[in-house]
């Protein structure tokens, strides 16, 4: 198993700003994924995180709007940049042995 | 969109009921797993079913498999109050191994005290 912790767990940012989420594996990992849950909507992957190497991004999703970065096997951030209200979700990451483990999540608003 | 597609979308029953719900997945895959989420917070794994096996039962939780249909059920017997959860089933593409997850849309499960 594995214990994620993110942070924070919630944020309401002004429109325009920058926020980066983090997650913290209690043990290394190849992949993290980045997903987003828009409200009432199921999981969305963002990304696909790799240790020592560009992210891999999803259609839709793009590296200027979501930055990602892995500088180990146990961390990684996502920054959702220039932040509209769109962009109020709650984001999740994630990482997967035989089954999936996720952070608690960050509920972002945007107002 | 590869998303998968749940249904109901919602379900309200009274405590002590049985829930089901479907899901619907569209390509081929190596298991199907089911997750738990309450309030918008992260998932929790519920129960993983592999594509050769078509039942699978872990304490109140019974899931189907139905490959050529590409479909499965959850069945919560004797529903608790704490059972009040929106439900996802999540697949891998049988190419991309068991990494990649596709969620579908989700069952919103009210049990009534």
């Amino acid at each position: 198993s594995a214990v994620i912790s993110q942070k924070p767990s919630r944020d309401i940012c002004q429109r325009g700003t920058s926020l980066t989420i983090q997650c913290q594996v209690d043990s290394q990992v190849t992949m993290m994924f980045w997903y987003r849950q828009q409200p009432g909507q199921s999981l969305t992957l963002i990304a696909t995180a790799n240790q020592g190497s560009e992210a891999t991004y999803e259609s839709g999703f793009v590296i200027d709007k979501f930055p990602i970065s892995r500088p180990n096997l146990t961390f990684s951030t996502l920054t959702v940049s220039n932040m509209s209200p769109e962009d109020s979700s709650i984001y999740l990451c994630s990482v997967v042995g035989l089954e999936a483990f996720f952070g608690q999540g960050t509920r972002l608003t945007v107002v | 969109s590869q998303q998968g597609e749940e249904d109901p979308q919602a379900l309200s029953i009274q405590e002590g009921e049985n829930a089901t719900m479907n899901c619907s997945y569209k390509t081929s895959i190596n298991n199907l797993q089911w997750y738990r989420q309450n309030s918008g917070r992260g998932l929790v794994h519920l129960i993983l079913i592999r594509s050769n096996e078509r039942e699978k039962h872990s304490g109140r939780l019974r899931v189907t498999l139905d490959t050529s249909k590409k479909s499965s059920s959850l069945l919560i017997t004797a529903s608790r109050a704490a059972d009040t959860a929106s439900y996802f089933c999540a697949t891998d593409a049988a190419e991309f191994g068991n990494e990649k997850l596709t969620f579908g849309t989700g069952t919103r499960l009210t049990i009534i005290p």
